[in-house]
């Protein structure tokens, strides 16, 4: 069983429609939660950061852990065609400076 | 006023050469990071350094060796490159030290390709 596990997609859907992303883990020490935004030939860039359990709003992207569920997501509200990228989940444990535990990454497509 | 940077952007090589990847940050982070993309775009972590200290190695062989002369850098040195090297190389950054924080910042990358 994978660590991380991230529905790779690719998830298509309208202009301003609602986008919800998620992923799954297996480790229940991961404490840090990390969306990152990936465009082509990009390196990945930070969206949304969260420590334990709850929700965190920035702009029109939410992002929600459930530790008990082992289950995180992303929304991202009014999706612009500009949001067209893949999104990988991202997380960590409490502990001293480690690396990240990358999901797959889903590609996002919003149509015009 | 670039956080990460890396040079080369591109990297094209024979098997079996010597090759190096530089990366800089002027985030005033202690922690730099190499992570390795494969052709299936996963991201999976190889070193990180903390104040010119290895701290993790993940099963990476040794032909690959990061080396830092300061806090600002770290480099990726590669000998005697194989085909599987072939693969888009990312520098990251953090201030995770103090514990309080985890957020990395990552570079451009750098795309190796081994013919």
């Amino acid at each position: 069983q994978k660590e991380v596990e991230q529905d790779p997609g690719p998830l298509s859907v309208p202009e301003g429609a609602i986008v919800s992303l998620n992923c799954t883990y297996s480790n229940s020490a991961f404490q840090y939660f990390m969306w990152y935004r990936q465009y082509s030939r990009k390196g990945p860039e930070l969206l949304m950061y969260t420590y334990s359990s709850g929700n965190k709003e920035d702009g029109r992207f939410t992002a929600q852990v459930d530790k008990s569920s082992k289950y995180i997501s992303l929304f991202i509200r009014d999706s612009q065609p500009s949001d067209s990228a893949t999104y990988l989940c991202a997380m960590s444990w409490v502990g001293g400076a480690d690396g990240l535990t990358f999901g797959k990454g889903t590609h996002l497509i919003i149509q015009p | 006023d670039t956080a990460v940077s890396q040079t080369p952007k591109y990297l094209v090589t024979q098997m079996g050469n010597d090759k190096s990847i530089k990366c800089e940050q002027n985030l005033g982070h202690d922690t730099m990071y190499w992570y390795k993309q494969d052709s299936k775009k996963f991201l999976k972590i190889m070193f990180s350094y903390n104040n010119k200290e290895l701290i993790i190695n993940e099963t990476v062989p040794n032909r690959f060796s990061p080396k830092s002369p300061d806090k600002a850098h770290l480099n990726l040195h590669i000998n005697s490159l194989e085909l599987g090297d072939s693969a888009v190389y990312f520098c990251a950054s953090s201030q995770a030290q103090t514990g309080e924080t985890y957020e990395q910042y990552f570079g451009p990358g750098t795309r190796l390709t081994v013919t």
